[in-house]
This record gives structure tokens, sequence and C-alpha cells, in this order.
């Protein structure tokens, strides 16, 4: 079947570096995505989301990224913090409520370097 | 506001016992939806409910199920405990299907 897959399981960045968090969705008939944050022992937290008649959205410190045409997805965290430490999924899902509720990726575990 | 709140946090149930969930959704949310979270499979889809109803169904055997009170607060149940079944269970709540989802902190059922 379809799914929502990330590039990378694990991303190690500088305190105080952009971070880039990548995310290639297969399902062409997707139209709303949402990142999410989770950090151990918690639920996932929301982000941002995008729908797909859009190609950017910013947010505090942070943005996504939809190219529709090669089908991806990516999370830019401006000036990370240790605090931004966590496993990051993004997730697929149509705007009126997909079949399937949330498709969500593999995640990436984002760690923060001092 | 208060978020989604799920309880127990944590349980530990022996195989073949029977487990109840419960979620209650952020006010004025409607909308519930149960996900199951292992290290090998991530995140999967369960099911979602919406004004009492459920609308859809994730790939899980019928030992699964749930169901929603007309104050929109949910409840899952699995019966016959697995081993397999150990997971953390991730309820989320939105105003309606597709709408933006927001999650609780999960219930970590270890069964043993």
């Amino acid at each position: 079947g379809e799914s929502v897959g990330l590039h990378l399981p694990t991303l190690s960045v500088q305190e105080g570096d952009n971070s880039i968090i990548n995310c290639a969705y297969s399902n062409s008939a997707s139209d709303y995505f949402i990142w999410y944050k989770q950090e151990s022992g918690k639920g996932p937290q929301f982000i941002i989301d995008i729908r797909s008649n859009m190609d950017k959205r910013q947010g505090q410190r942070v943005t996504v990224l939809l190219n529709k045409t090669v089908k991806h997805l990516s999370l830019q965290i401006a000036a990370t913090q240790p605090g931004d430490s966590a496993v990051y999924f993004c997730a697929e899902t149509f705007s009126g409520g997909g079949a399937d509720g949330l498709t969500f990726g593999k995640g990436t575990h984002l760690i923060i370097q001092p | 506001k208060a978020g989604v709140t799920q309880t127990p946090r944590y349980l530990i149930k022996t195989r073949g016992q029977q487990v109840t969930l419960s979620c209650s959704p952020i006010s004025g949310h409607r909308s519930v939806s149960w996900y199951q979270q292992t290290p090998g499979q991530g995140l999967q889809f369960l099911f979602e409910y919406f004004s009492e109803t459920q609308r859809n169904k994730g790939n899980f055997p019928g030992r699964f199920s749930g169901r929603q009170f007309s104050n929109s607060r949910s409840e899952m149940n699995v019966s016959t405990l697995e081993l397999g079944d150990s997971a953390l269970y991730l309820c989320a709540s939105s105003l309606g299907p597709g709408g933006v989802a927001f999650f609780g902190q999960g219930t970590r059922l270890t069964v043993v």
C-alpha cells in the first residue's frame, strides 16, 4: 500500500544551526499534510500543517515546504534549540477525513549537539 | 483549554485478558481517532469516530473495537490480549473529520 516515509531515521545538528527534515509521500490523492513532534514518553504534538493548494507555510521558527510534483515534504527548523530534540513525523490524509485516518511516516530522530 | 486526556497512562495485562482504554477529547471536538504505536510498525490507524458513529477502521482484527459516547468521549477495547498487542495506544481529537488532530499522552499497554 501507499505510505508516507522519511528519508533519514536520525539527523544530528549543532545547536543554533538550521535543521531540515525530509519526507516523501506516495499517495497523490492526499491533500493535507501535518508535521508532528514526539518527545520521549509523550504523544505526538502538532507543529504545522499545509494543504495541497499551498507550497509553503511558515510558523514560529518552522517552515513546511510541499512539492507536489515530486511528492516531497520538508520541515525546516530555524536556530535549532535543545528543546527541539525529538522524533518528527510527517503525516498525510484527505482534508475531508481519509478512510485510513492519518498515514504516518516512520519518523526522524533529531539530535541536537551542544 | 484542556488537551486530550487518556486514562490510564500505564497498564499491565495478562495474555487472554481484555482491556478498555478511555479518551476524553478537547472540549468541542467531535471526532476521535485511535492509533497504535510500536517500534516495529510505527503509528498505525485503528479507527475513527464522529458523532457516536465509527467512520473508518484500520487493518486490525476484530478483537479491537471502540465506541464514542454522546459527549464525544471514546473508549477502545481489546479482547483476548496477545503479547503483540503491547504498544502505546494514542487517541487524537479534532473538530471534525479531516481536521487538525491533537494527540493525548497515550496509554502504555504491556501484555505479559
